[in-house]
């Protein structure tokens, strides 16, 4: 058990419906990060929160795509209007973010989004 | 453009075999190379953490290898065992991201039989 906990696991939506993924990270940790990772493939960036500031988004990250993280602790990542191709498993992970090499990510176990 | 390339896509080996897992990038400037192990419908494990001076790094049947001058790392599996199934994942981080943004290759799925 890494300490990242994201819910739901699973969600089935129709298309053009809204989701909301929430993510836990590790308590002390200051960093956060998104992914999307879809089949067959490796984990791909979606954004950044060093506490609540959200400091970095890929252009994967449409405007239909929004993450927030109010209070520095935990993050939502909130789809609108969703598509067949965001069909994926979003992934969550944290690091402290500590002076040294190599901050270590810690992933959480996943949502898979199923849009059908 | 920067990427990792992971080899054989999957492979299938009999338990108690060992295999070696390869991993190719061009990823710069360089500033380490991690190894993640997934199982189905989880999120990855971290399994070793290189850094450019690092060539080489063990935890348990798992050792990781990197040769900086080459941009090659592999990844030996000895004694595995039926929980080694699973897809491992070569990551790599740039230097000028501060190791918050990285990059992943696409896995090699294992498969360990009986």
């Amino acid at each position: 058990d890494t300490g990242v906990s994201q819910n739901p696991r699973h969600k089935i939506t129709k298309r053009g419906q809204n989701v909301t993924f929430r993510c836990d990270p590790i308590s002390e940790h200051n960093r956060l990060y998104w992914y999307r990772q879809t089949l067959g493939q490796g984990p791909e960036f979606l954004t950044y929160f060093q506490n609540e500031a959200q400091l970095e988004k890929s252009r994967l990250l449409s405007d239909r795509f929004s993450a927030e993280r109010p209070k520095g602790s935990f993050s939502t990542l909130e789809i609108q209007r969703t598509e067949q191709g965001d069909s994926a498993m979003y992934l969550c992970a944290s690091s402290s973010g500590d002076a040294g090499h190599a901050y270590e990510q810690y992933f959480g176990p996943g949502t898979r989004l199923t849009v059908t | 453009k920067n990427q990792v390339e992971q080899s054989p896509q999957s492979l299938i080996i009999l338990e108690g075999k060992n295999c070696t897992l390869q991993c190719n990038y061009t990823v710069s400037p360089f500033s380490n190379l991690r190894w993640y192990k997934q199982d189905t419908g989880r999120g990855p494990v971290s399994l070793t953490i290189m850094t450019f001076s690092e060539n080489t790094k063990s935890n348990g049947r798992y050792t990781a290898t990197l040769d900086a001058d080459t941009k090659q790392s592999s990844l030996h599996i000895t004694a595995s065992q039926l929980s080694d199934s699973a897809s491992y994942i070569c990551v790599v981080s740039r230097m000028m991201d501060s190791s918050y943004k990285l990059i992943f290759g696409s896995g090699t799925r294992l498969l360990v039989r009986p």
